[in-house]
């Protein structure tokens, strides 16, 4: 998987849009971008994936520019319990494979009233 | 619920006990997986199956031992463990190998060895 890099931490309020950027420098062609949402003592959560320009769906959107070295997490209207750890992974899904999801720190999204 | 359901929730065993740890899935998944997640570390890949064949181990210690007796149960069993094996111990499930899209966890155990 390509590697990737995002803040550690971010704060915002409730009703604010959020905004969480990840770099992927190395994304290969047949990478596609995926984000992972965790709250404390659970598993993570598939939120959206993409492989280029815009995703959206019914919990964020996802924004990938033309040369797809980056990519944001857009979270609507954020409120307190958007609080979690947001991960962006990198990899290709084709072909098989058993190397399993590699999960970086992700970013601590804090969200207060 | 996530259709993922791992038992215990919690467990605290000590370092001469055996324990085991179970995840059940019936989302008509291939491939299993197990997580540990130390506090404020990522999450690390400890064992892949897929059709109840495991296809990787990460240089897990021994003391970690899995077992997937079908497609839809994955165990694992702990014995003499190290208060540094306290996490929380991830289930995870896909229909195929890496298919990202699909990833589900379980809620996890959380492991306390004393």
């Amino acid at each position: 998987l390509a590697k990737t890099t995002q803040p550690i931490s971010m704060d915002s309020y409730e009703g604010q849009e959020v905004n969480i950027t990840c770099s992927h420098n190395n994304i290969a062609t047949n990478d596609y971008i995926t984000w992972y949402q965790q709250f404390p003592s659970q598993g993570p959560r598939f939120i959206i994936q993409g492989y280029k320009t815009k995703v959206t769906n019914e919990v964020a959107s996802l924004f990938i520019p033309a040369d797809r070295k980056s990519s944001t997490l857009s979270l609507p209207r954020v409120s307190l319990s958007d609080t979690a750890v947001y991960y962006c992974l990198v990899g290709d899904i084709e072909g098989g494979g058993a190397d399993g999801l590699t999960f970086g720190k992700g970013t601590h999204l804090i969200i207060q009233p | 619920e996530t259709g993922v359901t791992q038992t215990p929730r919690h467990l605290v065993m000590g370092m001469t006990n055996k324990k085991s740890l179970k995840c059940e899935q019936h989302l008509g998944h291939n491939a299993m997986y197990w997580y540990k997640q130390s506090a404020k570390k990522p999450l690390e890949l400890m064992f892949v199956y897929s059709l109840e064949e495991r296809v990787e181990n990460n240089s897990v210690p021994s003391r970690f031992s899995p077992e997937c007796p079908n497609s839809s149960h994955l165990f694992l069993h702990l014995h003499t463990l190290q208060p540094e094996d306290s996490a929380l111990y991830l289930c995870a499930s896909s229909q195929d190998l890496r298919d990202t899209y699909g990833y589900t966890f379980g809620s996890g155990t959380r492991l306390t060895v004393v």
